[in-house]
């Protein structure tokens, strides 16, 4: 079936370091691919998203690149800040005959120190 | 804007006792869904509603029920909690049916230990 797989954490940083999350996904078909961010107590929001191959999905400084040719969809940002601390899942959609179901790495934690 | 709302955002329960998590949401979006939330494993989908008046299991259905009230509403039951259900629940939902492009949008969760 369809899965993704994602960098286990925590991935700790300094401030304005260069930051890489690794995802790669599984899947038939063409999925749509997802960055979602949970701060803490909350629930998770949308990051960004790609549609199709080539798509650069981008948000708030962080952007990622849908791969077909290596199933992957790794998230990047320039120049961290401790906001940035959150837990950041990558998630893929799948068509099934009634619905659209996202399904969803298992999460990195990223702290950034001041 | 309330988006998702869940209620509780806290619950203690004894093992072997019921209780129904409420979710609802404003936005006229067509399907909702299920998740909890366990360390280390990411989100699994417990139920999923495509549209008012369907239901269908998720990856981790056993012991739970969903009902989708309305369009705005979908609730999650524990028929008879066990220890194995402590975790953190979300409720979300997402505008079109059957579209692969279309995010969720998540309340911020119900917190549930079971005793």
């Amino acid at each position: 079936g369809n899965s993704v797989t994602q960098m286990e954490g925590p991935v700790t940083l300094s401030e304005e370091a260069f930051l890489t999350i690794n995802c790669t996904y599984t899947a038939t078909g063409y999925p749509s691919l997802f960055w979602y961010v949970q701060y803490p107590g909350e629930g998770l929001q949308l990051l960004l998203k790609a549609t199709k191959a080539d798509d650069k999905g981008s948000n708030k400084g962080f952007e990622a690149t849908y791969r077909k040719e290596t199933t992957s969809f790794h998230l990047e940002k320039g120049s961290v800040q401790v906001s940035d601390s959150a837990v950041y899942f990558c998630a893929l959609s799948d068509m099934d005959s009634s619905a659209s179901k996202i399904i969803f790495g298992s999460g990195t934690r990223l702290s950034i120190r001041p | 804007n309330a988006g998702v709302t869940q209620t509780p955002k806290f619950q203690v329960l004894k093992t072997g006792q019921s209780m129904t998590l409420q979710c609802a949401q404003d936005m006229n979006h067509n399907s909702m869904y299920w998740y909890r939330q366990d360390p280390g494993m990411g989100l699994r989908l417990i139920y999923y509603s495509a549209s008012e008046g369907t239901t269908d299991k998720g990856e981790v259905p056993n012991g739970y029920n969903v009902s989708r009230l309305n369009k705005r509403e979908f609730s999650l039951r524990l028929e008879s909690a066990a220890p194995s259900q402590t975790s953190v629940y979300f409720c979300a939902s997402s505008t079109r049916q059957g579209a692969t492009d279309s995010p969720l949008h998540f309340g911020n969760g119900t917190r549930l230990t079971v005793t």
